[in-house]
């Protein structure tokens, strides 16, 4: 299946800093990239769609301008936590449609990033 | 809130077959079915997805009735390494936008 690739794949930071989540297509385009958020022993949360030369749409509860998202070219999504607390420390999962033979998409997810605010 | 159910967990031990049942009875006309694999500690893995009938690839084999309200993934003689979280989710995969939300999931233990 397709490739989507996360950087990096765990990071450590004190907390009052920003970290920045990298999500890459590799050897596809996505003009639409998702963000997902996923504590211990939980299933994934929705946090935001990221859209390619547009604004990205969050989800009810999660704060824009905290969680930062750019979406700067067809193969990359960033997410940045702004102003990190330990309560942001969580599993941060990517994952991007590929359109399959006949059109219909298939979500491929990226291998996710461990965050851990000190 | 999830478009799905599915039960919490289930047991199987080495070797079986393991049928796990997601019922959608809200499915619209244009959702897809897809189920995702996620281990701890890392991202979703896709298994299968189908539309209607029946749907076979190497790992698994989909099940979905005519009515499409619910649907039956199946793994066929499991082994330890099927240990994991499986989730069933349904979508409208002709729209690359479109949201999956997902559920809470079956947690598939397998045991020697």
């Amino acid at each position: 299946g397709a490739v989507v690739s996360q950087h990096p794949s765990w990071v450590i930071c004190k907390s009052g800093t920003s970290v920045k989540i990298e999500c890459r297509s590799l050897d596809f385009q996505a003009t639409t990239m998702f963000w997902y958020r996923q504590f211990p022993k939980q299933s994934l949360m929705l946090m935001a769609t990221s859209n390619e030369g547009s604004k990205a749409t969050y989800e009810q509860g999660v704060e824009k301008d905290k969680f930062l998202i750019n979406h700067a070219s067809l193969t990359l999504s960033t997410l940045t936590v702004t102003s990190a607390h330990p309560e942001d420390s969580s599993f941060y999962i990517c994952s991007a449609p590929q359109i399959a033979g006949g059109a219909v998409d298939t979500q491929y997810f990226g291998p996710g990033t461990r965050l851990t605010v000190l | 809130l999830a478009k799905t159910t599915q039960p919490i967990s289930m047991d199987s031990y080495e070797g079986q077959e393991v049928n796990i049942t997601c019922s959608h009875n809200n499915i619209a006309t244009n959702d897809y079915i897809t189920w995702y694999q996620q281990f701890p500690s890392q991202g979703p893995r896709f298994i299968i997805q189908g539309y209607k009938t029946k749907v076979t690839n190497e790992v698994a084999s989909l099940f979905i009735p005519a009515d499409r309200k619910s649907s039956t993934l199946s793994l066929p003689r499991v082994s330890l390494s099927d240990t994991a979280v499986y989730y069933c989710l349904v979508g409208d995969l002709m729209d690359s936008s479109y949201k999956l939300i997902f559920g809470s999931g079956t947690r598939l233990l397998v045991r020697p």
